[in-house]
């Protein structure tokens, strides 16, 4: 089945600094990859999202991009805020005929120092 | 926004015994699903449904676990003999039926403490 593995798995940057969290994942059907954003004791919450027929995309200060030669994708947060301290999980899904089956890495807990 | 809405939050129960998780997915959407979270660690998917039928479980939806939508809006998660193992945040989630890889939209949680 689908691995993903997600690094790092924390990540301390100072406000208005970049921040850039990697995964891979081992499934060459996959092609759907979500982040998602968990604040503590809530739950996740879709961020952005990029199919496997495109490299990159952007919204505001997030952006992903993927390598699907590698199996890599990354998600890159620019002008940090304190508000996107959280958890951080990538995400791919099965491929195929499966429907929503997600596979998460592990998280990253970034802290955005004011 | 519409939501998926989840109850209990939280529900602390003895090893053994039988516990049922609720959700109310959003209302024009046909694929249900149930993940969990173990305290700290990443989400795990558990179950997916579509069409009144398991579509895909995990290894981890084992013969002491059922999912059921009783009526056109509910659809729940039963644990027959509960374990301290089965001690997690449950999220339950749905999409639409377009969205063959689409947003998953995942309710508040269902905190479960097995004793």
């Amino acid at each position: 089945g689908e691995n993903v593995e997600q690094h790092p798995s924390t990540l301390s940057v100072q406000e208005g600094d970049s921040a850039v969290i990697k995964c891979t994942y081992s499934d060459s059907a996959s092609n759907y990859f979500p982040w998602y954003k968990q604040e503590l004791g809530k739950r996740p919450q879709l961020i952005i999202d990029i199919r496997s027929n495109v490299g990159e995309k952007k919204d505001q200060r997030i952006a992903v991009t993927l390598n699907k030669t590698a199996k890599h994708f990354s998600l890159h947060i620019t002008e940090t805020q304190p508000e996107d301290s959280a958890v951080y999980f990538c995400a791919a899904n099965a491929g195929g005929t499966s429907y929503g089956k997600l596979t998460f890495g592990q998280g990253t807990i970034l802290t955005v120092h004011p | 926004e519409p939501e998926v809405t989840q109850t209990p939050s939280h529900q602390v129960t003895q090893m053994g015994q039988e516990v049922i998780l609720r959700c109310v997915p959003i209302s024009n959407h046909l694929y249900f699903y149930w993940y969990r979270q173990i305290l700290g660690q990443k989400v795990e998917f558990l179950v997916s449904f579509y069409n009144n039928e398991i579509s895909e479980k995990s290894e981890i939806f084992d013969d002491q676990f059922s999912v059921e939508r009783p009526d056109g809006s509910n659809f729940t998660l039963k644990i027959r003999s509960t374990k301290l193992e089965d001690s997690a945040m449950y999220f339950c989630a749905s999409s639409e039926q377009r969205a063959r890889t689409g947003e998953l939209f995942f309710g508040e949680g269902s905190r479960l403490t097995v004793l």
